[in-house]
C-alpha cells in the first residue's frame, strides 16, 4: 500500500539553525501538506501546496517557514531560524482524494 | 472562524465494552466534512472514520460508528468491543473543502484508555 514517508524521524538542532524536513507523498497525489503538533497539543495547519505553488497557508506560517517541491517526489519545508517554539512533531501529508499522514518529524530546538 | 471542540481530555473504558467520544464544531458552511484520527503512542496519525455533512445515514467502520447530529453540530465517536490497542490520542476534525484539497481543522483531542 502506498505510504507518504518523511526523514528524518527525529531532528536535533540549535536555536537560530536552519532545517530542512523532507517528505515524500504518494505518487500521483495533488495536493501536499505540513501540519505541526506541538507536544501535549492539537495538530495544527500550516499549509498547503497544489500546482508548485501554496495554495493556503495558516498564521502560523510566517517568513521563517518555506515549502518546496524540488523535484517529481520530494516535497520539503524549510525553517530558516529556528526557535525554542519550533520545537514540535511535523506531519506531512498528501490528498488524492483522500488525506494520508506521514509518521511525523521530531524537531528538538535547543 | 471554523473550530472543533472535544470537551473531553480523557475517557477510560473496560476491555470489551463501549465508549463514545464527544465532539462539537462551529460552522456557517451547509457542506463539509467531518472526521475521527486516532493518534498512538507511535504518534502516526491514523483516519478512523469520515462523514460526509449531505449525507443523513451514520458512517460506520467495523467496531466505530458516529453519531452526526448537523443541526446540534455535534459528532461523537462510538467505540463498541473496546480492545486494548485502541488505547490512544482520538482528534476530531473538519473540513470545508475537503474534496478539493482543503485543508483539516483538528479538535483537542481526547486520550482513550483501556483498561483489561
Amino acid at each position: 500500500e502506498p505510504e507518504v514517508t518523511q526523514t528524518p524521524s527525529h531532528q536535533v538542532t540549535q536555536m537560530g539553525q536552519e532545517v530542512i524536513l523532507r517528505c515524500v507523498p504518494i505518487s500521483n497525489h495533488l495536493y501536499f501538506y505540513w501540519y505541526r503538533q506541538i507536544l501535549g497539543q492539537k495538530v495544527e495547519f500550516l499549509v498547503s501546496f497544489y500546482n508548485n505553488e501554496i495554495s493556503e497557508k495558516s498564521e502560523i506560517f510566517d517568513d521563517q517557514f518555506s515549502v518546496e517541491r524540488p523535484d517529481g517526489s520530494n516535497f520539503t519545508l524549510k525553517i530558516r531560524s529556528t526557535k525554542l517554539e519550533d520545537s514540535a512533531m511535523y506531519f506531512c501529508a498528501s490528498w488524492g482524494g483522500e488525506q494520508f499522514f506521514g509518521p511525523g518529524t521530531r524537531l528538538t530546538v535547543l | 472562524a471554523q473550530t472543533v471542540t472535544q470537551s473531553q481530555p480523557e475517557m477510560s473504558v473496560q476491555e470489551a465494552e463501549t465508549v463514545t467520544l464527544s465532539c462539537t464544531y462551529d460552522t456557517s458552511e451547509s457542506d463539509y466534512y467531518l472526521f475521527w484520527y486516532k493518534q498512538p503512542p507511535s504518534r502516526q496519525m491514523i483516519l478512523v472514520i469520515r462523514q460526509e455533512a449531505y449525507k443523513q445515514q451514520n458512517a460506520t467502520e467495523n467496531r466505530f460508528s458516529v453519531n452526526f447530529q448537523k443541526a446540534a453540530k455535534s459528532f461523537s465517536l462510538k467505540i463498541s468491543d473496546s480492545q486494548l490497542g485502541d488505547a490512544a490520542m482520538y482528534f476530531c476534525a473538519f473540513s470545508t473543502d475537503y474534496n478539493q484539497g482543503g485543508k483539516l481543522i483538528f479538535g483537542q483531542g481526547t486520550e482513550l484508555s483501556v483498561k483489561p
